[in-house]
């Protein structure tokens, strides 16, 4: 069965600073890898996706992620934090189930607080 | 933009009730999910549903059902409230992955549900 870890339960970091969230996964097969972003009070919106290719994706927000077959990585990256950044992150891999959904398994998530 | 609109953001029910939440999407999607989010455990698949009338178990289906009785509604019962159960519950939704690809989730905001 596949697995997701976030190791980091919360970080914090100035308003300009990079960021870095780390993302473990565990899949038999080639992994559909996701990062989603949740505002407080919000749902689940879609920052960036890898399926295959080219293993530096950029999303929305100005954010990246790199897909590290060799280290089961994808980490999700930022040059320059903004306030509005403060947010839950959650990185989730993609698997086949019956009929023709495809299931998700999210990790803990990664809280981040932006400091003025 | 897909929207999905859960009915309620905040419910507050008492112990051995039975409770409906209710989702609706109006991308004419043919998959839908429910989750619930804990603090500390991410998201976790409680059912999902490829098509109307078809459902299938996620990882956590214990004391849940659901319905779908058409495309674009789907239904989280609570056939007795149990105070475990109070959680936030997110709904999704999504077309099934043409030719093996796969196709986002895009959630609903939210029903916060209190079992007192």
């Amino acid at each position: 069965a596949q697995s997701v870890t976030q190791p980091d339960i919360h970080i914090t970091v100035s308003e300009g600073a990079s960021l870095e969230l780390r993302c473990n996964y565990s899949y038999g097969a080639t992994p559909y890898l996701f990062w989603y972003v949740q505002s407080p009070g919000q749902g689940l919106q879609l920052l960036l996706k890898y399926f295959s290719g080219d293993t530096l994706v950029q999303g929305i927000k100005g954010f990246e992620a790199e897909f590290k077959r060799s280290q089961s990585s994808f980490n999700l990256r930022k040059p320059s934090v903004h306030w509005s950044d403060a947010a839950e992150y959650f990185c989730a891999v993609g698997a086949w189930t019956s009929g023709s959904a495809r299931q998700l398994t999210f990790g803990s998530g990664t809280q981040l607080t932006v400091l003025p | 933009d897909v929207k999905v609109t859960q009915s309620s953001r905040y419910l507050v029910k008492r112990t051995g009730e039975k409770v409906f939440l209710e989702c609706v999407q109006d991308m004419d999607h043919e998959n839908m999910f429910w989750y619930r989010q804990d603090p500390g455990l991410g998201l976790r698949l409680i059912y999902f549903s490829y098509d109307v009338k078809m459902k299938e178990k996620g990882d956590i289906p214990e004391g849940y059902s659901v319905s779908r009785e058409k495309k674009e509604r789907f239904s989280l019962i609570l056939e007795s409230a149990s105070t475990n159960q109070t959680s936030m519950y997110l709904c999704a939704s999504s077309f099934p992955p043409p030719g093996g690809s796969y196709q986002p989730q895009h959630f609903g905001d939210g029903t916060r549900l209190s079992i007192l």
